[in-house]
């Protein structure tokens, strides 16, 4: 199986910070990387999938990168609504694993 | 509009067994697969499994093989997730999910939770 890991696990942000997430694949798998964001009580909602492409409807301060086994999601400018738990997933191939999660808030 | 619809809530003792439903519409059922994945509470993601409703091929984690099943039910755009020989760590929230092809996961059920407890 291939494994996802994230880093920070948590992250603590002043309103208006730029914001970086990592995740990192344990083999290569292309850009096959999602992130999802999940609020309390919620399912959780895809933001960028293909490693660089944002989802219809998601605010443009969110973006991806990455290819190969590092990826990154940043918040341009994190903003009270962004407090949430972000996963990177892979879907190169089954199982299709999920990062352990980043919890972001607020400073 | 899409969505997915999840059954209620349910209650089960050790051993037993829980099936749960997820009904699509707005798009053409036959057409997305559809995953299961579940979430205890204060942790992250698993995986479980995958159905193609198109001819109800399955596959399953590792983890969950010979305890879980999936169907569908093309006359109701319903998949259904069984899960059997339930125990206290199968206490969780299980979602299905839509797999959009190249965006993964795109549209997601509410959720429903399982509680294991004797």
């Amino acid at each position: 199986d291939i494994q996802m890991t994230q880093s920070p696990s948590t992250l603590s942000a002043s309103v208006g910070d730029r914001v970086t997430i990592t995740c990192r694949a344990s083999q290569s798998i292309s850009s096959w990387l999602a992130w999802y964001q999940q609020k309390p009580g919620k399912a959780p909602k895809l933001l960028i999938y293909k490693a660089s492409s944002l989802e219809s409807g998601v605010p443009s301060r969110f973006s991806g990168s990455g290819s190969g086994t590092e990826f990154t999601l940043t918040i341009s400018s994190l903003q009270a609504e962004d407090v949430a738990v972000y996963y990177c997933q892979q879907y190169y191939t089954d199982p299709f694993t999920f990062g352990p999660g980043t919890k972001v808030d607020i400073k | 509009q899409v969505q997915l619809v999840q059954s209620g809530a349910e209650v089960k003792r050790p051993g037993a067994s829980v099936k749960l439903s997820c009904k699509a519409s707005g798009y053409t059922f036959t057409t997305y697969y559809m995953h299961w994945v579940r979430q205890a509470p204060g942790q992250g993601l698993e995986w479980m499994g995958i159905i193609n409703p198109s001819d109800g091929r399955t596959n399953f984690a590792q983890k969950f093989q010979g305890r879980v099943t999936m169907t569908r039910d093309t006359s109701t755009s319903t998949v259904y997730m069984e899960l059997s020989s339930l125990r206290s760590e199968d206490t969780a929230v299980y979602y299905c999910a839509r797999k959009s092809m190249p965006v993964s996961f795109d549209i997601w059920g509410q959720g429903t939770m399982v509680t294991v407890s004797s």
